[in-house]
């Protein structure tokens, strides 16, 4: 079964560092992209970016570009979102999501988002 | 950017019948084109994808249509768990660069 599981809630101060974590398994983690969306409380779905875990391209909505960080480590599945500084407007779900698409040879495109992880709570108060 | 537009915002309807919801494309994206079922308290779900294919497991009362700029997401006969926010997303990436937008969302709820 193919799956991501996220790392837990997170309650941070502003101006305060933060990675959360989402972990494939079930599938070949470095043969498709990982793409993280934001979900504002009673709001709806943001892209935010994407990360290839085989070479650790990164594509980043011009939206968030600048603002969060993307990785990967690929030795333990595992894809990565991180802030410098955490500001209140950041507090939101975060969802983590394998993306497929139509594929080639050679590769595969990322093109919708499926399955996602569970989400990450990140709550940013003083 | 593209811009994705659902409508409507609320859809209230009976257990049953049938829902058709819309989501608009402020240019074409030809057939590229997702759809994504969220409840409350989980994350989304694929439903539909390439606008017309169903995701796997997803039952056959899901149906998508369109193309280009104007899309239909059909749920010919509502149950029960059906009741939710259904977000469309367009993915037309070529050419470059990468842009993913959603629409705002359709809630569907109980009549």
């Amino acid at each position: 079964e193919v799956q991501l599981v996220q790392s837990g809630a997170e309650v941070k101060k502003p101006g305060e560092s933060l990675k959360i974590s989402c972990k494939g398994s079930g599938y070949s983690f470095t043969s498709y992209w990982i793409g993280w969306v934001r979900q504002m409380p009673g709001k709806g779905l943001e892209w935010m970016g994407i990360i290839y875990p085989g070479d650790s391209d990164t594509r980043y909505s011009p939206s968030f570009q600048g603002q969060v960080t993307i990785s990967a480590d690929k030795s333990i599945s595992t894809a990565y979102l991180q802030w410098s500084s955490l500001k209140a407007s950041d507090t939101a779900m975060y969802y983590c999501a394998r993306m497929l698409g139509y594929c080639s040879s050679t590769s595969c495109h990322p093109n919708w988002f499926d399955p996602w992880g569970q989400g990450t709570l990140v709550t940013v108060s003083s | 950017e593209i811009v994705m537009t659902q409508s409507p915002a609320t859809l209230s309807v009976s257990p049953g019948e049938r829902a058709t919801l819309s989501c608009r494309a402020s240019q074409s994206v030809s057939s590229n084109l997702a759809w994504y079922q969220q409840k409350p308290g989980q994350a989304p779900r694929l439903l539909i994808y390439g606008a017309s294919t169903r995701a796997t497991g997803i039952p056959a009362r899901f149906s998508g249509s369109g193309s280009g700029t104007e899309f239909t997401l059909t749920i010919s006969s509502l149950q029960s768990e059906d009741f939710a926010v259904y977000y469309c997303q367009q993915y037309n990436n070529w050419p470059p660069p990468i842009m993913y937008t959603f629409g705002q969302g359709t809630k569907l709820e109980i009549k």
